[in-house]
């Protein structure tokens, strides 16, 4: 079946370091992949997402490749602020929407 | 704006009431549905409608139901026989049925 493992959280960070919050997946087929972003009280709003193996996604500094040798699609950000501080849901489309647990972000000044 | 509205914000339930969550959208999209999100869980799926007039059970439909009347909206009611209702609720719609899903605010849903 179709499922997402996300790394678990809290992830703490001081405001400009570097993020890795790793996805990895198991599908049938080839699903589309995505991250969305929750940030508190919220609902969820599309991050980025992938269609097809190799593809990048891209978004407000926020980055995932599409690895199907390694079924992963890792988030990175090269420096976070605080405002990125949220939790962080991978996905997967095959038949359904799969959501990973989520990763809770927490960047400090 | 186009958007997907939620309410209410939050909502109480008292013992053996049924209580319904309104979800409506602008965004023209066919397809709606609802999630059921828990502290420390991913995101369930209740029910989802992918045209007017039809909905599908998803993961976790028992003790909840629901109605697709209009295309705008999809609104959940979480019924007696849901023993364990306390939860952050989600709706969210998509253009079509593998299309990329926009999520509302949320409804939390609390028993008293």
């Amino acid at each position: 079946g179709n499922s997402v493992t996300q790394m678990e959280g809290p992830v703490t960070l001081s405001e400009e370091a570097f993020l890795t919050i790793n996805c990895t997946y198991t599908a049938t087929g080839y699903p589309s992949l995505f991250w969305y972003v929750q940030y508190p009280g919220e609902g969820l709003q599309l991050l980025l997402k992938a269609t097809k193996a190799d593809d990048k996604g891209s978004n407000k500094g926020f980055e995932a490749t599409y690895r199907k040798e390694t079924t992963s699609f890792h988030l990175e950000k090269g420096s976070v602020q605080v405002s990125d501080s949220a939790v962080y849901f991978c996905a997967l489309f095959g038949n359904q929407f799969y959501f990973g647990t989520g990763t809770s972000l927490t960047v400090i000044p | 704006d186009g958007g997907i509205t939620q309410s209410p914000k939050y909502l109480f339930r008292k013992e053996g009431q049924n209580v319904t969550l309104s979800c409506e959208q602008n965004l023209n999209h066919d397809a709606m549905y609802w999630y059921r999100q828990d502290p420390g869980q991913g995101l369930r799926l209740i029910y989802y409608s992918q045209i007017v007039n039809d909905f599908q059970k998803g993961d976790i439909a028992e003790g909840y139901s629901v109605s697709r009347e209009k295309k705008e909206s999809f609104p959940l009611t979480v019924t007696s026989a849901q023993k364990n209702p306390t939860a952050f609720y989600l709706c969210a719609s998509s253009p079509g049925a593998s299309e990329t899903q926009y999520f509302g605010p949320g409804t939390r849903l609390l028993v008293l």
